[in-house]
């Protein structure tokens, strides 16, 4: 079965506590990203990957980190957490870059409370 | 930077009726992909519906059509005879033709009554 895997789905955490939030693929999928879904803000863009090694920014990089070193994993690191990351995370994956035509598949999403 | 807009932050709808949603978007891009994803309460994301801008038939998926106007740039979410189950928030998302991103409106969220 086709899958995008998140851990954790939930979690509450302290200020500047570094945290690591898994997605794995299962498709072999190039494409990978990660949004982050705030109220009256819809899906934002944080980081997203076109292969192994290659990575960029979104239009909300600030206070995350991403690495790519498989091909099917693809980790958002929070190094120094803040109240402000709050919210819902979705990682996505698809066969090539973007849209292109090709269905997008996202995880559960992983809800992550900075207190 | 393209944008896209869904004016109606919530919609009812009485059960077996007929409800559309609204989007507009702002793109100087002439290929693009456009996308209604629904969220019901377990926060999975669903994709409902797809439309290519170069195509000009409206694209349909059984109770779910969408009415595409890109010279106004709107796509609009009809969906007939609604259930129970098409509660949730339903997102409209664009994204350019070989682009690495999907850009979301804000959601809007469909009650469906009984």
């Amino acid at each position: 079965e086709a899958q995008v895997t998140q851990n954790p789905r939930y979690l509450i955490t302290v200020t500047g506590k570094k945290l690591t939030v898994t997605c794995s693929q299962n498709m072999n999928h190039e494409y990978m990203s990660w949004y982050r879904q705030d109220p009256g803000l819809g899906l934002r863009q944080i980081y997203y990957s076109m292969n192994v090694e290659v990575t960029d920014k979104g239009d909300v990089p600030e206070g995350y980190k991403v690495s790519r070193k498989e091909k099917r994993n693809f980790p958002l690191i929070l190094e120094s957490p803040s109240p402000n990351q709050t919210s819902l995370y979705f990682c996505a994956s698809s066969l090539e870059g973007g849209a292109r035509g090709n269905t997008i598949y996202f995880g559960e999403g992983s809800w992550l409370t900075v207190v | 930077a393209q944008t896209v807009t869904q004016s109606q932050p919530e919609m009812s709808v009485q059960e077996a009726e007929t409800v559309t949603l609204s989007c507009t978007y702002d793109t100087s891009e002439s290929d693009y992909y456009l996308f209604w994803y629904k969220q019901p309460p377990s926060r999975q994301m669903i994709l409902v519906i797809r439309q290519e801008a170069y195509k000009q038939q409206n694209a349909t998926e059984n109770r779910f059509s969408v009415n595409f106007q890109k010279a106004a740039k709107s796509f609009s979410l009809k969906i007939s005879d609604s259930q129970l189950g098409d509660a949730a928030m339903y997102f409209c998302a664009y994204s350019q033709y070989g682009g690495n991103k999907l850009v979301f409106g804000a959601g809007t969220i469909l009650r469906v009554k009984s």
